[in-house]
C-alpha cells in the first residue's frame, strides 16, 4: 500500500540548474497538488491538478512547472533553480476536491 | 481571498496538561471545508479532522476535540491530557474550490 510516493528525499542544486521532483500515487485520486513549506509560513500551494491533462496555478507558482499526463503522476519541475526555492516540498493527493489530503514524505531541497 | 491565522507560534506544556490550539479563518464563501493536520518531528503530515461549513457539531475523538464556531470564524483544537507523543506542529487549513490555504502552524512541545 504505497500511497503517495515522492522522490528524491534530499537534493542539492546549484543556482541555475534544473530538476524534476517526482510524485506518484496509487489510490486513483483525482486531485493532486504540490506545496512548499518554509519556516513560519505553513504550507503554500504551488500548483494543483484536478485530473489528467488539467493543471492550474496555486499561490506561489513562479519558477515551477507541472504536468499531469496520467492520473498517477504529477511531477514538479524547477526550470532554473534559485536560492529562494530552498524549501521542503510536499506532494499531496485526495480522492476528490475538498477531501482529506494524503501527503508524500517530502523533499528537502537546497539551492546554493 | 481566504486566510488562516494561527496566532500561537509555540506552546509548551507538561504531560497531562490540556492544550488548546486556536485557528481563525477568513473567507467570503458560504461553503468551505476546514482541516487540522499534524506534523510530528519525523516530518510527515497526518490528517486529523475535516469539517464542512454547514456542520457546526463539535466532535470528540479520544483525547482530541474540536470546537467549530462559524459566528466567530474559529475552528479550535484541544488535546486533553497531553502526552509526549503529541509533540508536533499542528496546522489548520481552509479549503475552497480547488485551493487549500494553511495557517503558519503551532508547535506543541509536551515535556515529561
Amino acid at each position: 500500500n504505497a500511497g503517495v510516493t515522492q522522490t528524491p528525499k534530499f537534493q542539492v542544486l546549484k543556482t541555475g540548474q534544473s530538476m524534476t521532483l517526482q510524485c506518484a500515487q496509487d489510490m486513483n485520486h483525482e486531485y493532486m497538488s504540490w506545496y512548499r513549506q518554509d519556516p513560519g509560513m505553513g504550507l503554500r500551494l504551488i500548483h494543483y491538478s484536478v485530473g489528467a491533462g488539467i493543471t492550474d496555478q496555486g499561490e506561489v507558482p513562479n519558477g515551477y512547472n507541472v504536468s499531469r499526463s496520467t492520473t498517477e503522476d504529477f511531477p514538479l519541475r524547477l526550470l532554473s533553480a534559485a536560492p529562494s526555492q530552498t524549501s521542503v516540498y510536499f506532494c499531496a493527493s485526495s480522492y476528490r476536491l475538498n477531501e482529506k489530503l494524503f501527503f508524500g514524505s517530502g523533499t528537502q531541497l537546497s539551492v546554493l | 481571498a481566504q486566510k488562516v491565522t494561527q496566532a500561537q507560534t509555540e506552546i509548551s506544556v507538561v504531560e497531562k496538561e490540556d492544550v488548546t490550539l486556536d485557528c481563525v479563518y477568513e473567507t467570503r464563501d458560504t461553503t468551505y471545508y476546514l482541516f487540522w493536520y499534524k506534523q510530528p518531528p519525523s516530518g510527515e503530515l497526518v490528517f486529523l479532522i475535516r469539517r464542512n461549513s454547514f456542520d457546526e457539531q463539535n466532535e470528540i475523538s479520544g483525547r482530541y476535540s474540536w470546537n467549530f464556531q462559524k459566528s466567530t470564524s474559529s475552528f479550535n483544537f484541544t488535546i486533553t491530557a497531553s502526552q509526549v507523543v503529541d509533540s508536533a506542529v499542528y496546522f489548520c487549513a481552509l479549503s475552497r474550490d480547488y485551493k487549500l490555504s494553511f495557517g503558519a502552524g503551532t508547535t506543541v512541545t509536551v515535556r515529561a
